[in-house]
C-alpha cells in the first residue's frame, strides 16, 4: 500500500524559499507521475505542479515562476521549492500521487492524466512570517 | 483559464437522504473530473474519476455523473461518516491546470 509523507520546515520567513519534501513508501516512484496541491487556512484546494514520470515538470500558471519539482528516485522522494513566499503563501501543503498514460502526437509529448490524484500525504502546516 | 463552480456552497441534509452536488466547468472538461471528500484535519481522499468511476473501496452509494461543463455528484443515502467537504478537479487541459472547484461543504440538517 503506498503511503506518502510530506516533510519541512514549518516556518519560512517572506521572500526566502520554501523548500518540502515527500517520501513515498511501499510502491515504485517511477511508475507514476507526482503533485504538490495546498489549502491555505479556511480555503480550498490549489493545485501547485506537478513532476510526471517523463521527468518533465509543470505548474500553475499563477505560480510558475517560483516553482521548481524535482525527483530523486534513489531516495523515493519528490521536492518542491517555492521562492520569494509571502503570507499569501501560507497554507497546508499535500503531495499527491497522479496516475498518468503518455501521449504522442505530431505536436509533442503529453503526459494525460487517467486517475485524478488517487493517493495523498496527510499534509504539512507551512507558515510565513517573520 | 479554466473556472470551475461548485453549487451550492453548502449543503444541509439529513442522515438517510439523498444529496445532490453540482460542479460546472467554465469550458468543456470531456469526462476528465475528479471528487474528492475532504474531513476536517484530514487530506483529500479520491471517490470519483472520469465524472463517474468510483476510486477503490469508496462505497457505492457515491456515484458520479455528467460530461462537458455539468456534473454531478450523488450520495444516495447519507451516512454520519459522508458529512464532510466535497472538491470537484479537472484534469483536462493542456497546458495543465486541475483546476479545484471552491468546495460544497455537506452538513446535517
Amino acid at each position: 500500500q503506498v503511503q506518502l509523507q510530506e516533510s519541512g520546515p514549518g516556518l519560512v520567513k517572506p521572500s526566502e524559499t520554501l523548500s518540502l519534501t515527500c517520501t513515498v513508501s511501499g510502491g515504485s516512484l517511477s511508475s507514476y507521475s507526482w503533485s504538490w496541491i495546498r489549502q491555505p487556512p479556511g480555503k480550498g484546494l490549489e493545485w501547485i505542479g506537478c513532476i510526471y514520470h517523463s521527468g518533465s515538470t509543470n505548474s500553475n500558471p499563477s505560480l510558475k515562476s517560483r516553482v521548481t519539482i524535482s525527483v530523486d528516485t534513489s531516495k523515493s522522494q519528490f521536492s518542491l521549492k517555492l521562492r520569494s513566499v509571502t503570507a499569501a503563501d501560507t497554507a497546508v501543503y499535500y503531495c499527491a500521487r497522479v496516475p498518468t498514460v503518455d501521449y504522442y502526437d505530431s505536436s509533442g509529448y503529453y503526459p494525460l492524466v487517467v486517475a485524478g490524484m488517487d493517493v495523498w500525504g496527510q499534509g504539512t502546516t507551512v507558515t510565513v512570517s517573520s | 483559464e479554466i473556472v470551475m463552480t461548485q453549487s451550492p456552497a453548502t449543503l444541509s441534509v439529513s442522515p438517510g437522504e439523498r444529496a445532490t452536488l453540482s460542479c460546472r466547468a467554465s469550458q468543456s472538461v470531456s469526462s476528465n473530473l475528479a471528487w474528492y471528500q475532504q474531513k476536517p484535519g484530514q487530506a483529500p481522499r479520491l471517490l470519483i474519476y472520469g465524472a463517474s468511476t468510483r476510486a477503490i473501496g469508496i462505497p457505492a452509494r457515491f456515484s458520479g455523473s455528467g460530461s462537458g461543463t455539468e456534473f454531478t455528484l450523488t450520495i444516495s443515502s447519507l451516512q454520519s461518516e459522508d458529512f464532510a467537504a466535497y472538491y470537484c478537479q479537472e484534469y483536462n487541459n493542456w497546458p495543465p491546470e486541475y483546476t479545484f472547484g471552491q468546495g460544497t461543504k455537506l452538513e446535517i440538517k
